[in-house]
């Protein structure tokens, strides 16, 4: 299933870097949405973009910062991580982002490693 | 608040059914999914009700009362491939917000 790529799978990178991830969709969807998933939590929503439109921003940190050039690909752009940044980056695409059935798939994830 | 509670980690014997349950207490309801997550691997979609009773797909079940806010996915004939993690995500109105627990770790013995 390669519906949804995302590079890297894993990343390492120190408190002084800067790294993006990219996520890139194949399925003609027009929403697409960043999640954080740490051991034993609930998925956390960070963004979400319709039609290359940000409709969501969670109370995320500056230090993440999304971009969404057109509906198939996704970017999230790393500076200054903290050690407890560390965790999946899931990315997701559905068709729309409202009605109550649509469904999200997901991206294989960057596991990252803040040092 | 919004919630949803699934047990951490369950174990179960290859060949046999396991019942992986989800209660959630949120502000509205409107569907919920059940998501398969293999190690290092994206979730995968496996079922999604919204109206009570249960929906079956080969050997996978997904059961569903509005009323007791519980959900609950039965596995049959379990594989070793079965092994991954299963979550389960509540949409509480029209838009895209799933609220999501954390998942229960299933692991499948010989």
């Amino acid at each position: 299933e390669t519906g949804v790529t995302q590079t890297p799978r894993h990343l390492v990178m120190g408190m002084t870097n800067k790294k993006s991830l990219k996520c890139e969709q194949h399925l003609g969807h027009n929403a697409m949405y960043w999640y954080k998933q740490s051991a034993k939590k609930p998925l956390e929503l960070m963004f979400v973009y319709s039609l290359e439109e940000r409709v969501e921003n969670n109370s995320v940190p500056s230090r993440f910062s999304p971009e969404c050039p057109n509906s198939s690909h996704l970017f999230l752009h790393l500076h200054t991580l903290q050690p407890e940044d560390s965790a999946l980056y899931l990315c997701a695409s559905s068709q729309d982002f409202s009605g109550a059935k649509e469904t999200q798939y997901f991206g294989p994830g960057t596991r990252l490693l803040v040092l | 608040g919004q919630n949803i509670d699934q047990p951490t980690e369950m174990t179960a014997t290859e060949g046999a059914i396991v019942q992986i349950n989800c209660t959630y207490q949120t502000s509205g309801f409107n569907g919920l999914f059940w998501y398969q997550q293999h190690a290092g691997e994206a979730p995968t979609f496996l079922s999604y009700n919204v109206l009570d009773g249960l929906e079956e797909k080969g050997r996978f079940s997904s059961f569903l009362s509005r009323s007791k806010g519980y959900s609950y996915l039965l596995l049959k004939e379990l594989q070793m491939k079965d092994s991954a993690s299963y979550l389960c995500a509540v949409r509480k109105d029209s838009n895209y917000q799933l609220i999501w627990g954390a998942g229960t770790k299933l692991i499948i013995k010989p």
